[in-house]
């Protein structure tokens, strides 16, 4: 067990739906991170965030949108739902000192698996 | 854009034998790090590897790094049924880490 709860673990929905996606870190993460899994693209990194604040952005759609709350839990919202976002998504944490550190170990939620019908 | 790339994509291998996998990347880097994952399961961390640094050992895991060659191969000794997963190596840079399309190792029993 990484520490790392992700919400929900399976979900199915249909195309040009809207869907939220859950993370709560490791007790006393700061950093999160969303990475997308799929066969064709492999692992791509979304955007991580540290404290609240958006650090870094990847290969993220602009359909795709994130956020850091206050108790340091993550969402991961999707909207207008396309076939091709069908993937495993998954929220990772870490202890992320500051902007200068290099990134260490990431600790990975189960991923949520979403089907887009 | 993928940093990392593994090589084999695939390995067959049986149990008892040696495993090894390579790593290739582009950019340079701040350290290097080896992640496992059961069928459709989270990474699970294995090792990293900063890089000044050009072997690292962890129980039955060896790593290596060449940065002048941009490249570090993982060995996993002495294999078992177990250690049937993907692989695959992540390049740290500034904030990002970024993951390679990995390598399924098969080991028979």
């Amino acid at each position: 067990d990484s520490g790392v709860t992700q919400t929900p673990k399976h979900l199915i929905t249909a195309t040009g739906q809207r869907v939220t996606l859950r993370c709560s870190p490791r007790s006393g993460d700061l950093s999160v991170y969303w990475y997308q899994q799929s066969l064709d693209q492999g692992l791509q990194f979304l955007i991580q965030y540290y404290n609240g604040e958006e650090r870094a952005k990847g290969n993220i759609l602009e359909r795709f949108s994130a956020q850091q709350f206050p108790d340091l839990h993550s969402e991961l919202n999707l909207s207008s739902l396309e076939l091709g976002d069908s993937a495993l998504y998954f929220c990772a944490s870490s202890v992320y000192r500051s902007a200068e550190s290099n990134t260490g170990e990431l600790f990975f939620g189960e991923g949520s698996r979403l089907t887009v019908l | 854009s993928q940093q990392g790339e593994e090589d084999p994509q695939a390995l067959s291998i049986q149990e008892g034998e040696n495993a090894t996998m390579n790593c290739s990347y582009k950019t340079s880097i701040n350290n290097l790090q080896w992640y496992r994952q059961n069928s459709g399961r989270g990474l699970v961390h294995l090792i990293l590897i900063r890089s000044n640094e050009r072997e690292k050992h962890s129980g039955r895991l060896r790593v290596t790094l060449d940065t002048s060659k941009k490249s570090s191969s993982l060995l996993i000794t002495a294999s078992r049924a177990a250690d049937t997963a993907s692989y695959f190596c992540a390049t740290s840079r500034y904030s990002t880490l970024t993951f390679g399309k990995g390598t399924m190792l098969l080991v028979s029993p």
